[in-house]
C-alpha cells in the first residue's frame, strides 16, 4: 500500500519568513495530493491540493509543488503569520477505493513573533 | 464546501460498554465515508472504508468485530466501539466524499472518546 513520509516533524519560523514542508510517497499510481491544516482538537481543514497533471499550484500565500518522477511534493507558505501555527498533514491517494487517503506523520509549525 | 456533522463531539464511557458515533453528510450524498483514529500528537490512521449498502472494508490490524461500521444511507455512517477499553481512548474522525474518485474529503468535527 501507499506510504507517505513527511519532514520536518516540527518547524519554527519567525513571522514573515517562509515555511516549507516536504513529503514523499511510494505508490507511483497516486494522483491526488491534498494538504490539511489541523488545530488542536479540531478537524483537518483542506488548505490546498494538487493533482498529478500539474506541477505547481498557488493560492495566495500557499503553494504546492509536485515532482512525480521523484515522488515528492512540498508545501510552501510565504509571509507566515502567527495564525498559521498548527499541525500540517500531507496526504496521497490514487486509483482504487474512492480517494482513500494516506496521511503523512504531520508537521507542527510554530510561527513566532 | 460541504458539511459533515459528527456526534457526539466528546464522550466518556466505562470500560466494557459500547459507544456509537454518528457521521452525517448534511448537504450531499456520500457514497463513501472513511473512519480515522488519531492518537495525541500523531497522524490520522485510516480504520475502515464505509460504502453505502455494503460491508465496510477494514484496514489491516483493525478488529471489525470491535469497531462496527454501518452505512445504511447515503448521508449516515455510524461507528460503534464495542466493549471499550482505556486503550480505545482516542480522537475518532470521519470523512465523506461524493461518488467521484479523488474529490475533496470533508471531515467531521471529530469525537474525543475517553474510556475510564
Amino acid at each position: 500500500g501507499e506510504n507517505v513520509e513527511q519532514h520536518p516533524s516540527t518547524l519554527s519560523v519567525q513571522e514573515g519568513d517562509s515555511a516549507v514542508i516536504k513529503c514523499t510517497y511510494s505508490d507511483s499510481a497516486s494522483n491526488y495530493f491534498p494538504w490539511y491544516k489541523q488545530e488542536l482538537g479540531k478537524r483537518p481543514q483542506l488548505i490546498i491540493d494538487i493533482r498529478s497533471n500539474v506541477g505547481e499550484k498557488k493560492d495566495q500565500r500557499i503553494a504546492v509543488t509536485l515532482n512525480k518522477t521523484a515522488k515528492h511534493f512540498s508545501l510552501h507558505i510565504t509571509e507566515t503569520q502567527p495564525e498559521d501555527s498548527a499541525v500540517y498533514f500531507c496526504a496521497a491517494s490514487g486509483t482504487g477505493t474512492a480517494s482513500k487517503l494516506t496521511f503523512g506523520t504531520g508537521t507542527r509549525l510554530q510561527v513566532t513573533l | 464546501g460541504a458539511v459533515v456533522s459528527q456526534h457526539p463531539s466528546r464522550v466518556i464511557c466505562k470500560s466494557g460498554t459500547s459507544v456509537k458515533i454518528e457521521c452525517r453528510s448534511l448537504d450531499f450524498q456520500a457514497t463513501t465515508m472513511f473512519w480515522y483514529r488519531q492518537f495525541p500528537k500523531q497522524s490520522l490512521m485510516l480504520m475502515a472504508t464505509s460504502n453505502e449498502g455494503s460491508k465496510a472494508t477494514y484496514e489491516q490490524g483493525v478488529e471489525k468485530d470491535k469497531f462496527l461500521i454501518n452505512h445504511a444511507s447515503l448521508t449516515l455512517s455510524t461507528l460503534t466501539v464495542t466493549s471499550a477499553h482505556p486503550e480505545d481512548s482516542s480522537f475518532y474522525i470521519c470523512s465523506a466524499q461524493s461518488g467521484q474518485v479523488n474529490t475533496e474529503a470533508f471531515f467531521g468535527q471529530g469525537t474525543r472518546l475517553t474510556v475510564v
